[in-house]
């Protein structure tokens, strides 16, 4: 079934590691995109990918990097945890910018870091 | 700076009746606007959407109204059902450029409860 695969389904991180969050998607979107979901402040973004070979930072991009090698693949990492990055995280795409396409999301990653 | 805003956490309604959802914007530039339907333990998934040149659009039970000069749109479910419940985000974004090109700002979200 086509869609956007995020692994691992969650996560319990000691603060201080590093820990890369997988991100892939079968629908050849070109825009990727990472979300986190926090109560009471919505879905934030932390940064996107209008196509292979380009990132940008969204709203809260601190602590967190992405690259985008190909087409598919979207990874998020966190390069030294913090417990502010306990969240669930939410990667999505869509297949262009030119129109109104809506995202499409994963089921998330629930991350807790201790 | 919150430039889409759902002021109400929750909602609560009896089957059948009419819920009513509200979402606030600030950025002028938006000019495309979404609803998405979460459940719990699975990725948000897209309701249905309204561009600024237009102020209703609707989908079977849902509707969405856009009032440009309030900043304001909703989201009309009716008849409401209790599979309805869950959260609802509002989200906007620009189709024509600036900083937000290809972005979707997302509100707070508000959980919708549909009593049977």
């Amino acid at each position: 079934i086509a869609g956007i695969t995020q692994a691992p389904t969650s996560q319990i991180l000691a603060a201080g590691r590093r820990m890369t969050l997988r991100c892939t998607q079968d629908m050849r979107h070109n825009a990727m995109y990472w979300y986190r979901q926090d109560l009471g402040l919505g879905l934030r973004l932390i940064h996107y990918s209008n196509t292979a070979g380009t990132t940008g930072k969204g709203e809260v991009p601190d602590g967190y990097s992405v690259s985008r090698a190909n087409t598919d693949d979207f990874p998020l990492t966190l390069a030294s945890a913090v417990p502010s990055q306990t969240s669930v995280y939410f990667c999505a795409s869509r297949a262009d910018l030119g129109n109104n396409s809506p995202l499409h999301f994963g089921n998330g990653t629930r991350l807790t870091v201790t | 700076d919150q430039q889409v805003k759902q002021n109400s956490p929750s909602l609560s309604v009896q089957e059948g009746r009419i819920s009513i959802l509200n979402c606030d914007y600030t950025n002028s530039m938006f000019d495309y606007f979404l609803w998405y339907k979460k459940y719990p333990a699975e990725g948000p998934t897209f309701l249905i959407s309204i561009s600024s040149i237009k102020d209703k659009n609707e989908d079977g039970r849902f509707t969405v109204f856009l009032n440009k000069s309030a900043k304001h749109l909703s989201l009309h479910i009716v008849p409401s059902q209790p599979g309805d419940s869950a959260v609802y985000f509002c989200a906007a974004g620009t189709r024509t450029g600036g900083t937000s090109y290809g972005k979707l700002t997302f509100g707070q979200g508000t959980i919708l409860t549909v009593h049977p």
